[in-house]
């Protein structure tokens, strides 16, 4: 079975400067990876996702993502933080063969933004 | 846009009490599912389903039960509520890996 470790719980940066959010996986073969952002009182959305191709993928609110086969990793980027940008992240995984129901996240890190 | 739709967003029961978690999505999704989040555990599948009328066990299924009716709706139940089930419950909808969100339902057990 699939597992997905992050390691940071907290995370605590100052506005403008640059983020990156850990995350690694256990699968036996290449996995969809999804990064998703959940803010307080709201649901999860959708940051990207990785299914094959360019290991670097671009997502919404300037985020991007790297896969590396080598270190099972898929951590998440940003160049400079937003004081918006605080919530908490979540990384993903889903066996890559489109199935709908074995998605399965890691425990979360939380974003706090300094002014 | 609704998308994916729970009600209610808020609850507070007493031990041994029953209550039922609606989940309506409009986006003609075969799959739906139940989560429950808890802090540093991330989102846990109760149970899941692959079209109107199934039903399957996630990896947290006991003390729960799940019905799809209709296409669009997936409810979840709580038959004797217990302390253990004080969570925020997540519904999902997808036509593949990727879920989308409800806004989550609040459920305190006292």
């Amino acid at each position: 079975a699939q597992s997905v470790t992050q390691p940071d719980i907290h995370i605590t940066v100052s506005e403008g400067a640059s983020l990156e959010l850990r995350c690694n996986y256990s699968y036996g073969a290449t996995p969809y990876l999804f990064w998703y952002v959940q803010s307080p009182g709201q649901g999860l959305q959708l940051l990207l996702k990785y299914f094959s191709g360019d290991t670097l993928v671009q997502g919404i609110k300037g985020f991007e993502a790297e896969f590396k086969r080598s270190q099972s990793s898929f951590n998440l980027r940003k160049p400079s933080v937003h004081w918006s940008d605080a919530a908490e992240y979540f990384c993903a995984v889903a066996p890559n063969n489109n199935a709908g129901n074995m998605l399965t996240f890691g425990g979360g890190t939380r974003l706090m933004v300094k002014p | 846009n609704a998308g994916v739709t729970q009600t209610p967003k808020f609850r507070v029961l007493k031990t041994g009490q029953s209550m039922t978690l609606l989940c309506a999505q409009d986006m003609n999704h075969e799959y739906m599912y139940w989560y429950r989040q808890d802090p540093g555990m991330g989102l846990r599948l109760i149970h899941y389903s692959v079209g109107e009328g199934t039903t399957a066990k996630g990896e947290v299924p006991d003390g729960y039960n799940v019905s799809r009716l209709k296409k669009q709706n997936f409810l979840l139940g709580l038959e004797s509520a217990a302390p253990s089930q004080t969570s925020v419950y997540f519904c999902a909808s997808s036509s593949g890996p990727h879920r989308h969100f409800g806004d989550g339902t609040r459920l305190s057990i006292l």
